[in-house]
């Protein structure tokens, strides 16, 4: 069974600064990897999605993410804060065909923008 | 498109009820996923059904169900409520390609007295 870690349970940034959330996964097999992020009182919306590829993979809100397979991480990045990005960010892994529709999350990471 | 619906939004029951919520699908998704999420231990996989059939389980006691219809629409129960079963239910739906993302829907909260 695969599990996700995410290094960072609460990050509290000023605008402006650069975010990096950590995230690796544990599974010896190919994967789709996965950012969602939960804005307060909203629902889980996709940042952005690895499935194959170019390791460096462009979401939206100029979010952006980069697969490392030897190190079996997808760390999050954005160059530039903004106070609008304070929400729960959540590193999501699934295992491709009969296994896509059983994600495992980490246990997600509250990001906290100071204006 | 429209998203992933689900109803109620938000549900209060006390220990011992049974309770059944409602996830549809985005058009076209054959996949309906259902997660549990708390404060504690986080986004946890309840169940996948695809083609009205469970394809994949979590780790769950049997109090909690479900069940998929021939319109993709799912049904999740929970029988025998307990107060730890207190959490937001989550749907998400996807297409079933190899590679394909799972939308998710706003949630039922449901809370046990």
């Amino acid at each position: 069974a695969q599990s996700v870690s995410q290094h960072n349970h609460h990050v509290i940034l000023s605008e402006a600064a650069s975010l990096e959330l950590g995230c690796n996964y544990s599974y010896g097999g190919t994967v789709n990897l996965f950012w969602y992020v939960q804005y307060p009182g909203q629902h889980l919306q996709l940042l952005l999605k690895y499935f194959s590829g170019d390791p460096l993979v462009k979401g939206i809100k100029g979010f952006e993410a980069e697969f490392i397979k030897s190190k079996f991480s997808f760390n999050l990045r954005k160059p530039s804060v903004q106070w609008s990005d304070t929400a729960e960010y959540f590193c999501a892994v699934n295992v491709p065909n009969t296994n896509a529709g059983k994600s495992t999350f980490g246990d997600g990471t509250t990001l906290t923008v100071k204006p | 498109k429209a998203g992933v619906t689900q109803t109620p939004r938000y549900l209060i029951k006390t220990r011992g009820q049974q309770v059944t919520l409602s996830c549809s699908p985005i058009s076209g998704h054959r996949s309906v996923s259902w997660y549990q999420q708390t404060p504690g231990q986080g986004l946890q996989f309840l169940f996948e059904y695809f083609s009205e059939t469970q394809r994949n389980k979590g780790n769950f006691p049997g109090r909690f169900s479900g069940r998929q219809f021939s319109n993709s629409r799912s049904e999740m129960n929970v029988s025998t409520l307990e107060l730890g079963d207190s959490a937001l239910y989550l749907c998400a739906s996807s297409t079933d390609r190899p590679a394909d993302t799972q939308y998710f829907g706003p949630g039922t909260r449901l809370t046990v007295l």
